[in-house]
């Protein structure tokens, strides 16, 4: 079994619409993120948490938001999604030890917004 | 604050020829750099990573790279390009202990790399 799923792997929702998108880690990390990937973008920080009750924006946090509701667990939140939201998203994890612990990413959710 | 820039979005070579993908970065504390590999329809895989010690630094499938301070470098070689490498590559920076972006990683807008028979 994959240590770190993202679901759904796929979605198409309407504009406006609130949707969720959910990460489990079954590797025991307490740190988690969550990026969106972008054709010659690359990957950007949306939100990441680094223990259940610590959650932190990243980069480009407007027009989401999150919830870490366990260890294990970390979702991603579009509260009225808009077109420019399609986009491939990814969360990822890892271990606090020292300041360069790998970051270990699930497959993605492709979403698109209409 | 940090940043990544990969030289060349799409790089294309013939099936055993040398692969060189090009990453410069800037941090203003000592960076940990990193190389990902994402092949289609995957999420990121880790190849290799620099934190301290030697500059030469080998991952998995023969990739490596070597962190030139003075050049602000890590670029990414392979000595003989394989098919199975089709794949976009990622170089990242995360910022050392006593920066703003302590634990967070930074990475570059990403190069496809295409193998030819």
């Amino acid at each position: 079994d994959a240590d770190v799923t993202q679901t759904p792997r796929n979605r198409i929702t309407k504009t406006g619409k609130r949707i969720m998108l959910e990460c489990s880690q079954t590797k025991g990390h307490d740190r988690m993120y969550w990026y969106r990937q972008d054709p010659g973008l690359g990957l950007r920080l949306i939100y990441y948490s680094f223990d259940v009750k610590d959650i932190n924006k990243g980069e480009i946090s407007d027009g989401y938001s999150v919830s870490r509701q366990a260890q294990a667990k970390f979702s991603l939140s579009l509260e009225s999604a808009i077109p420019n939201q399609t986009a491939l998203y990814f969360c990822a994890t890892s271990h606090t030890g020292t300041a360069q612990e790998t970051q270990y990413f699930g497959p993605g959710t492709r979403l698109l917004v209409l | 604050a940090q940043s990544v820039t990969q030289l060349g979005s799409h790089v294309s070579v013939s099936e055993g020829a040398l692969v060189l993908l090009r990453c410069n970065y800037s941090s203003s504390v000592p960076p940990y750099l990193f190389w990902y590999v994402q092949y289609p329809n995957q999420g990121l895989q880790l190849l290799l990573k620099y934190t301290t010690g030697a500059t030469l630094v080998k991952g998995i499938n023969g990739f490596e790279a070597e962190f030139k301070k003075s050049e602000t470098s890590f670029h990414l070689t392979k000595p003989s390009a394989h098919m199975s490498d089709a794949a976009e590559y990622f170089c990242a920076v995360q910022g050392g202990a006593g920066g703003t972006s302590y634990g967070k990683l930074t990475f570059g807008q990403g190069t496809i790399l295409t193998v030819h028979p």
